[in-house]
This record gives C-alpha cells, structure tokens and sequence, in this order.
C-alpha cells in the first residue's frame, strides 16, 4: 500500500514564495504528480516528477527526492487566482493500470 | 482540454434506489477511472478500466460495480445507494501506462444521498 501526506492547509500572501511539501512510503515508485483543484472544479495536472531533482514550469516547480520519499511543490510569484487546493499523487510499479494514489490535498489561501 | 463528459453533473436520490453514472470520452484514450472525493479523504480510487470489458477493483470498491462495453464509456453504478456514498464522483482518463502523461479529470457528479 502507500501512505501520502501533505498539510491539510497554507496561507500566504500574495507575490510570495510557497512550498507545499509531500511525503510518501510506497513500495514500488513509479511517478510523482501534482495537481490543482479550484473548489467545485476538477484537477488538473501541474507538474510530473520520475526521477531525482527540481523541474521548472514557468511560476510552478516539483521537486523530487526519491530516496527520501520527499517531494515539494514551490509556487512563485503568488496570485490571488492561485488559491486552491494542491493535491500530491504517487504512481506505483506494481499496478496494472496508471493507478495514482492521492494524499488528502493541501488547500492554499492567498491574501493580499 | 481533454474530452470528457459525465452525466448526470447532480443528482439527488433516496437509499435503496440503483444508481448510474456515466462518463463519455472522445479521445479514445485506453484506461478510464472513477474516484470519489470527499472531505478528508481527498481523491480515493474505485473502479478502473484497462480496455474494453477489462476492469478492474480499486481502493474502496465495495457497494460499486462498472461497466465498459465501449472504448469511450464508462459506467459506474451504485446498486443500491446508501448515504455513505454521497460525494463528488470524478471520471479520469489516462493514454499510457508507464509514462509520465497525466490522469485527465472529468467535470465530476455530485451526488446527495437521502
């Protein structure tokens, strides 16, 4: 099984720096997501992470560290339109389908 | 934005009553998924499909059942609908397997159990 775990809530203000980390116990690592979720709408992906270090897309990056089961989400340059939950999701080997385990999400409140 | 659509988008029900929700996709996209999320809990799998008539259980299966009988549906139906299943059901579609293409999500059904 896998045991993901992000805050349940963050505040910051708005054109700061965020971090939302994620950490995860799985037995067979096979990808890292993250998505958005604006309340009453659907996820939508943000980032994916395979292997070790950071990936960089535009205000969003994903970091990775695999060995230690660790993975953040770093939002830069804060708007108000960034308000939403961020939801940390982790793909295992062992499943036959593209089956992502989801933590419980990290909702985000920006202020100005 | 991915092509999928579920229906219905609310629904209101009494226990005991069955239950069908449906997903569309035009993608032709090979693996489909229902999850249901509630408070607390985030987004929890119950039902996916690998290909026509494959399917298979996920994490809170029990009191569910689907069926695919074709590439582009998807059905999730709830036998007999007791209060505990109230919740935003989400349909996702994925095109691989083991690359990093992402699970695209449908619109969600909220559904009230009464």
């Amino acid at each position: 099984g896998q045991n993901i775990d992000q805050p349940t809530e963050m505040t910051a203000t708005e054109g700061a720096i965020v971090q939302i980390n994620c950490t995860y116990q799985t037995s067979g690592f096979n990808g890292l997501f993250w998505y958005q979720q604006h309340a009453g709408e659907a996820p939508t992906f943000l980032s994916y992470n395979v292997l070790d270090g950071l990936e960089e897309k535009g205000r969003f990056s994903s970091f990775l560290s695999r060995s230690k089961g660790y993975s953040y989400l770093l939002l830069k340059e804060l708007q108000m339109k960034d308000s939403a939950s961020y939801l940390c999701a982790v793909r295992d080997r062992n499943n036959a389908g593209n089956m992502l385990t989801f933590g419980g999400g990290t909702r985000l409140m920006v202020k100005p | 934005d991915a092509g999928i659509t579920q229906s219905p988008r609310h629904k209101v029900t009494e226990t005991g009553t069955p239950v069908t929700l449906r997903c569309h996709q035009t993608e032709n996209h090979r693996y489909m998924y229902w999850y249901r999320q509630d408070p607390g809990h985030g987004l929890r799998l119950i039902h996916y499909s690998y290909g026509v008539k494959d399917t298979d259980k996920g994490e809170v299966s029990d009191g569910y059942s689907v069926s695919r009988s074709k590439t582009e549906d998807f059905l999730l139906t709830l036998e007999s609908a007791t209060s505990s299943q109230t919740s935003v059901y989400f349909c996702a579609i994925s095109e691989d397997k083991d690359t990093g293409r992402e699970q695209y999500f449908g619109p969600g059904t909220r559904l009230t159990v009464t």
